[in-house]
C-alpha cells in the first residue's frame, strides 16, 4: 500500500525558514514525481512544485520559485520541502503528492506551518 | 497560465439527491483534467482522472464528463460521507492550477 508519511506541525518566526519532510512507502520515490501543493481554507490549493527524486530535476510555480526548494534523499525514501523567508502568508498546511502522468493519486496527511511572532 | 473556475462556489443539496459542478478552463485542456475530494482536515482525494475516467475504489456515483475547456463532475444518489470540498485541477502544462473549490453542505 502506498503511504506518504508527512513530519509534524511547524511553528515559525517571520522571517525564518522551515523543511518539511514526506516519508514514502510501498513504492520507490526514483518512480515516480512529487509535487507538493499548499492550502489555505479561504485560498483553496495552490500547485508549488515537484520535484524529480531519480534525478534531483524540479519545477516550480513562478510564485514559489524563491520560497521553496524541493530535494530528495533516494536512501530513506523521503522527499523534502524547504520554504524560506517565512511571512504570515506562508501560514497554511502543506500536502505532498505522488503522481501518475500530473494526476495527484496519493497524498499525505498534510504538514501544518504557522508563522507568527 | 491556464486559469480554472469552478461553479458555483457554495452547493446546498439534500440527500439521494444529484448534484453538478463545472469547471471552466481558459484555453483547452483536452481532457487533461482531475477532480478531487477535499473533507475537512484531510488530504484531497482522487475521484476522476482524464475527465471522466473513475480512480480505483471510488463510488460509481461520481462521475465526470467534459472537454474542451468545459467539464462537469456530478454527484447522484447524494450521500451523508459526500460533504466535501470538490476541486478541479488541469494537467495540461505546467504551472498545473486548480479550481477555486466547491463546498457542498447537506440542506
Amino acid at each position: 500500500e502506498v503511504q506518504l508519511q508527512q513530519s509534524g506541525p511547524e511553528l515559525r518566526r517571520p522571517g525564518s525558514s522551515v523543511k518539511l519532510s514526506c516519508k514514502a512507502s510501498g513504492y520507490s520515490i526514483t518512480d515516480y514525481l512529487m509535487h507538493w501543493v499548499k492550502h489555505r481554507p479561504e485560498h483553496g490549493l495552490e500547485w508549488i512544485g515537484w520535484i524529480d527524486p531519480e534525478d534531483g530535476e524540479t519545477k516550480y510555480a513562478q510564485k514559489f520559485q524563491s520560497k521553496a526548494t524541493l530535494t530528495a534523499d533516494t536512501s530513506s525514501n523521503t522527499a523534502y520541502m524547504q520554504l524560506s523567508s517565512l511571512t504570515s502568508e506562508d501560514t497554511a498546511t502543506y500536502f505532498c503528492a505522488k503522481t501518475t502522468t500530473g494526476v495527484m493519486d496519493a497524498w499525505g496527511q498534510g504538514a501544518s506551518v504557522t508563522v507568527s511572532s | 497560465d491556464i486559469q480554472m473556475t469552478q461553479s458555483p462556489s457554495f452547493l446546498s443539496a439534500s440527500l439521494g439527491n444529484s448534484i453538478t459542478i463545472t469547471c471552466h478552463a481558459s484555453q483547452n485542456i483536452k481532457g487533461w483534467l482531475a477532480w478531487y475530494q477535499q473533507k475537512s482536515g484531510n488530504a484531497p482525494e482522487l475521484l476522476i482522472y482524464k475527465a471522466s475516467s473513475l480512480q480505483s475504489g471510488v463510488p460509481s456515483r461520481f462521475s465526470g464528463s467534459g472537454s474542451g475547456t468545459d467539464y462537469i463532475l456530478t454527484i447522484s444518489n447524494l450521500q451523508p460521507e459526500d460533504i466535501a470540498t470538490y476541486y478541479c485541477q488541469h494537467y495540461q502544462s505546467f504551472p498545473l492550477t486548480f479550481g477555486a473549490g466547491t463546498k457542498l453542505e447537506l440542506k
